[in-house]
């Protein structure tokens, strides 16, 4: 069954805490996405890669880091400098950047406590 | 990235009634993409549009790209309460780095 997965479905972070969201694709895409939705703003851009080893910075990168060590994976580490986290985090993959069909995994939804 | 406005936030309508949101650009795009969220679900592509005036219909739904590739709507015809959910629209320039408009979301009253 291809798709894209991530995990964990919820996840809490305490204060001064560094979290990782992991993402995962056997689509074979090259090109994957981290957005970030809270309610009434839509999805923001945190990060994309367009290839392995790659990546650029999206409109919200501040506190969040990421890598693409593998085609299949893109984690995305939330730092304890990310001052307002809390959000559901939605991670996407395409064929190539933007030109095709972004397909979404189930989200993560992380609780500061 | 490119800027986007989509409106209405909201929209309330009775079953059977028509619905339509709208995609706003200052510049010219090189595609619009449309996806639907249902509550507490994730965004599911529901088509792109490419040309200059393009028109396309999925059963109930049409979507429309301007003449001039700045603006585009989706319109549904007697909505059911299964359309309820967020419709946003996903654009990209010339960079091809997509933004996503901040959606519209359709209640539905049977």
């Amino acid at each position: 069954d291809g798709g894209i997965t991530q995990s964990p479905k919820y996840l809490f972070r305490k204060e001064g805490q560094n979290v990782t969201l992991s993402c995962e694709q056997n689509l074979n895409h090259d090109a994957m996405y981290w957005y970030r939705q809270d309610p009434g703003q839509g999805l923001r851009l945190i990060y994309y890669s367009q290839i392995v080893n790659d990546f650029q910075k999206g409109d919200i990168a501040e506190g969040y880091s990421v890598s693409r060590e593998k085609k299949e994976s893109f984690p995305l580490t939330v730092t304890s400098a990310q001052k307002n986290p809390t959000a559901f985090y939605l991670c996407a993959s395409s064929m190539v950047l933007a030109r095709e069909t972004q397909y979404f995994g189930p989200g993560t939804r992380l609780l500061v406590l | 990235g490119q800027q986007v406005m989509q409106i209405p936030q909201y929209q309330h309508v009775q079953e059977g009634e028509d619905f339509t949101t709208y995609c706003n650009s200052s510049t010219t795009l090189s595609n619009i993409q449309w996806y639907k969220q249902r509550p507490g679900g994730h965004p599911v592509f529901l088509i792109q549009l490419v040309k200059s005036g393009e028109v396309k219909k999925q059963k109930r739904l049409t979507f429309q790209f301007g003449e001039a590739k700045k603006n585009s709507s989706l319109h549904i015809t007697a909505t059911q309460t299964t359309d309820v959910g967020t419709y946003f629209c996903a654009v990209s320039g010339g960079s091809y780095i997509p933004t996503f408009g901040r959606g519209t979301s359709l209640i539905v009253h049977p």
